[in-house]
């Protein structure tokens, strides 16, 4: 079965220090795979999408990189927010792209004042 | 509307009940994505649309869940005689993509939190 799995499943940091977020898939094929954040009680949003061809993609204080070989990636935040408190899922999209994401259960992301 | 919306927002359903979940997606989407999200987890597929066909059910747990999007715009899920364990959020997406195409954003609505009593 198709797996994303996310570490660590929850992390507390203070208000402007760094983090990163991990991710570890066995779909295949690949076609791409993507970061969102999903504030509580909200749909996900996009933070970055990477095909197998990309290593690294940022948006804003975010910045993703995708390893394809050891189909790994991570998320790291810089200079964190108290509105970054969020869920943050790895999600990975198979052969035609657009079709059925499988989803991590999600890195739960606090940040204290 | 600027967005991808749901209703209800929240829904209370006695077990046995049936219960309809609408979908507005974005104006002009070709793709309407259904998922169910459990307390904790991420969301698991449900079922896929492009346009008004149904391309993938896969994901539907049982008979009792059926959905339909007639006229390719707003989509309805639809579960019978509903279980405790249908208990989850129920999120719709929409993307301006087909199926086979290079990939294309999915846009989330906010969602449906049914809980079965």
């Amino acid at each position: 079965k198709n797996q994303v799995e996310q570490s660590p499943q929850s992390l507390i940091i203070l208000e402007g220090k760094n983090c990163t977020l991990q991710c570890n898939y066995t779909v295949s094929p690949f076609s791409n795979l993507r970061w969102y954040k999903q504030d509580t009680g909200r749909g996900p949003v996009s933070l970055t999408i990477m095909t197998f061809s990309e290593n690294t993609k940022s948006n804003g204080r975010y910045t993703a990189t995708l390893d394809a070989d050891t189909k790994q990636s991570s998320l790291h935040i810089t200079a964190s927010q108290l509105s970054d408190s969020a869920s943050y899922i790895c999600v990975v999209s198979g052969k035609f792209g657009n079709e059925k994401l499988t989803f991590g259960t999600g890195t739960r992301l606090t940040i204290i004042p | 509307g600027a967005g991808v919306s749901q209703s209800p927002r929240y829904k209370v359903a006695k077990r046995g009940q049936d219960v309809a979940l609408r979908c507005d997606p974005i104006s002009g989407h070709v793709s309407l994505f259904w998922y169910q999200q459990a307390l904790g987890q991420g969301p698991e597929f449900l079922t896929y649309f492009q346009n008004e066909a149904q391309l993938d059910k896969s994901g539907l747990p049982s008979d009792r869940f059926f959905a339909e999007r007639p006229e390719g715009s707003v989509s309805t899920l639809k579960i019978q005689r509903t279980q405790q364990e249908d208990s989850a959020v129920y999120l719709c997406a929409s993307s301006s993509g087909g199926i086979g195409q290079k990939f294309y954003e999915q846009y989330f609505g906010p969602g449906t939190r049914l809980t079965v009593t």
